[in-house]
């Protein structure tokens, strides 16, 4: 099976300037989540997406937000971005259904830049 | 509230040589699990085991073992034999069961292995 596929793997943006980062997630995976990954605050949770809802949502601003399509893929963006929203964004999916224990799965990130 | 703790920032050792990862966690739930991720310089983070609240066996994977210790609240990790390939930033991370079916990870800050010829 193919693994997580994040795209792209690199963005630059200017400050104010909104982004929109894609995840697909492994075939099967029901269930994808999100995390923001800085050298100051480590790994970060974001939020999480089971069938197209939003189940759970980390401590972040508005200006972050995603959406889960039909197809489990998973986008998220962030708006009016500023300088500390540099970081690597890592998208993760994991099998099972709802409530499953299964652990997660990991894509090789997006790294945005602001500047 | 959750926290997971990784008091070794920065490890070098020689190839061949035995080391091993500290991780400390903290939770009030009984039932919770434990997971430890490797994190390469392409930046995909590899999972490497899960444990569960109720299961302190310790396990053995190849060069890789683990030590669950509920007394003491720590899930610490040992690299037999070190190898170049193993040089990496490593994840301790927790999921309690109160947190529902989201589940979230709460990672602990990474320790930078590496692993010199």
């Amino acid at each position: 099976k193919a693994g997580v596929t994040q795209t792209p793997r690199y963005l630059i943006k200017t400050r104010g300037q909104q982004v929109t980062l894609s995840c697909s997630p492994i075939s099967g995976h029901r269930s994808v989540s999100w995390y923001q990954q800085t050298p100051g605050q480590g790994l970060q949770f974001l939020f999480e997406y089971f069938s197209e809802t939003q189940r759970n949502k980390g401590n972040f601003p508005g200006r972050f937000s995603g959406r889960q399509f039909s197809n489990s893929r998973s986008e998220m963006n962030v708006s009016t971005l500023e300088l500390g929203d540099s970081a690597l964004y890592l998208c993760a999916s994991k099998e099972g259904g709802r409530d499953s224990r299964s652990p997660l799965h990991f894509g090789n990130g997006t790294r945005l830049t602001v500047t | 509230a959750q926290k997971v703790t990784q008091a070794q920032t920065e490890i070098s050792v020689v190839e061949k040589e035995d080391v091993t990862l500290d991780c400390v966690y903290e939770t009030r739930d009984t039932t919770y699990y434990l997971f430890w991720y490797k994190q390469p310089p392409s930046g995909e983070l590899v999972f490497l085991i899960r444990r569960n609240s109720f299961d302190e066996q310790n396990e053995i994977s190849g060069r890789y073992s683990w030590n669950f210790q509920k007394s003491t609240s720590s899930f610490n990790f040992t690299i037999t034999a070190s190898q170049v390939v193993d040089s990496a930033v490593y994840f301790c991370a927790l999921s309690e069961e109160s947190s529902g079916s989201a589940r979230q990870l709460t990672f602990g800050s990474g320790t930078q292995l590496t692993v010199l010829p």
